[in-house]
């Protein structure tokens, strides 16, 4: 079972649609996670990161955290085609190394 | 501005042949990353650095080397390059305090033939 799971998609969702992202993750001990975006050929940009169990929102994007079911959320409401991106779920570490386990992205497609 | 620099961006390169990707950060950040990025696999730690001189193994160190002689400095070492290295490469960046947010130099395609 890899570490963080996500549908590679792609998703396709109409332009002003609420987007439904999905994540889960096996190691029950988790306590940070991130949700990266990413464009063809560019580098991870830090979206949201949330903690504690329950909905943060943030502008258009509400990250949700379920740690009783391991599983990591992102909503994005009136979806743009700027929207249309990879879309990265990662778990933090737990100590030390501070390194970042990153699920493969789910590919986002708004049409307008 | 602040901003992680990685360079070359772009690298074809033949198999055997030592290369060094440079990263430098202007942030005086003490923790830095080098991650390889390959499809269907996602984003992979090879190396970490935790402060200088002090550097460990990620999930997937075989076939490189780093080193942290400076704060803002750390390159990533192929020293004998191998096609299965082909990648895009990122190094990250963030400060000790945790909760912070990592920064991504905007990544290198290296292709070794």
């Amino acid at each position: 079972q890899k570490e963080v799971e996500q549908n590679s998609g792609p998703l396709s969702v109409p332009e002003g649609a609420i987007a439904s992202l999905n994540c889960t993750y096996s190691d029950r001990g988790s306590q940070s996670f991130f949700w990266y975006r990413q464009y063809s050929g560019k580098s991870p940009e830090l979206i949201m990161f949330i903690y504690s169990n329950g909905d943060k929102e943030d502008g258009r994007f509400t990250a949700q955290l379920n740690k009783a079911s391991q599983y990591v959320s992102l909503l994005i409401r009136d979806s743009q085609p700027s929207d249309s991106a990879t879309y990265l779920c990662a778990r933090g570490a737990n100590f030390g190394n501070e390194k970042l386990t990153f699920g493969t992205g789910t590919r986002l497609t708004i049409i307008p | 501005e602040a901003q992680v620099t990685q360079n070359p961006r772009y690298l074809i390169t033949v198999t055997g042949k030592k290369l060094t990707v440079t990263c430098s950060q202007n942030m005086n950040h003490e923790y830095m990353s080098w991650y390889r990025q390959d499809p269907g696999l996602g984003l992979r730690q090879i190396y970490y650095s935790m402060n200088v001189e002090v550097t460990d193994k990620g999930d997937v160190p075989e076939g490189y080397k780093v080193s942290r002689k400076e704060k803002r400095n750390f390159p990533l070492i192929l020293e004998s390059p191998s096609p299965n290295q082909t990648s895009l490469y990122f190094c990250a960046s963030k400060p000790a305090t945790s909760g912070n947010t990592i920064y991504f130099g905007e990544g290198s395609w290296l292709t070794v033939v």
